[in-house]
């Protein structure tokens, strides 16, 4: 069955440095998404990503955050100037249809020292 | 603002028992989703239904939109059942919502002793 696919799984960086979060999402599938999830709380929506531009973003993602679909099959999030509190795990997570299952990755646990 | 809120927080079981979770939110909203996610991180899929009830193997996941709750039943539970499951609704459009980004609830962790 295809997969989301998530690297690194792990990504250790200094505060201040600017961090890509890769996934490839599922081939046919035309909505992204990227979520996180702060250890020991709630999953929480950052971006949605439609048609080669974003459709929505949260609070969260602020004009630190940006993200990109370079080629046919890459979609990352990248940080730019990363701080203690972007430690989290990130989710990326694509869809056929914005009303059907999303499919999520194994996600890239991000810490900032 | 939509809350989606999760009961039991935290629930053990015996090897064997029938679990039920509980999930309720506050506003309308266009499907609900159940999620497991496994303890090293990643997060599964198990349903999304936006009226009455799906069974798949031994789960089976019920709504009712006008209680505005839902609920995950797990039969015969088994520790490889262990892991935290999570209830996400996604609000329609015209309530403030978009293109399918969900909201979360915070997880009921579930541990299946033998």
């Amino acid at each position: 069955e295809p997969e989301v696919t998530q690297t690194p799984s792990h990504q250790v960086t200094q505060m201040g440095q600017e961090v890509i979060l890769r996934c490839v999402p599922i081939s046919n599938h035309l909505y992204f998404y990227w979520y996180r999830q702060i250890l020991g709380q709630k999953v929480e929506f950052l971006v949605s990503f439609y048609n080669n531009e974003i459709s929505e973003k949260s609070e969260i993602f602020d004009d630190q955050f940006s993200v990109e679909r370079p080629d046919g099959s890459n979609f990352t999030l990248k940080i730019r100037s990363t701080k203690l509190e972007d430690s989290a795990m990130y989710f990326c997570a694509s869809t056929t249809y914005y009303n059907q299952p999303q499919h999520f990755g194994d996600g890239t646990r991000l810490s900032i020292l | 603002k939509n809350e989606v809120e999760q009961s039991p927080q935290n629930l053990t079981a015996q090897e064997g028992e029938f679990i039920t979770i509980n999930c309720s939110y506050s506003v309308g909203i266009s499907a609900l989703h159940w999620l497991q996610q496994h303890p090293g991180g990643g997060i599964v899929s198990l349903f999304m239904l936006s009226s009455g009830k799906k069974k798949h193997g031994r789960l089976i996941a019920t709504i009712n939109i006008q209680e505005k709750h839902s609920s995950l039943h797990i039969t015969a539970s088994h520790p490889r059942d262990s892991a935290v499951y999570i209830c996400a609704v996604r609000v329609p459009m015209n309530y403030g919502g978009s293109q399918g980004n969900l909201i979360f609830g915070k997880g009921t962790k579930l541990s299946v002793k033998p």
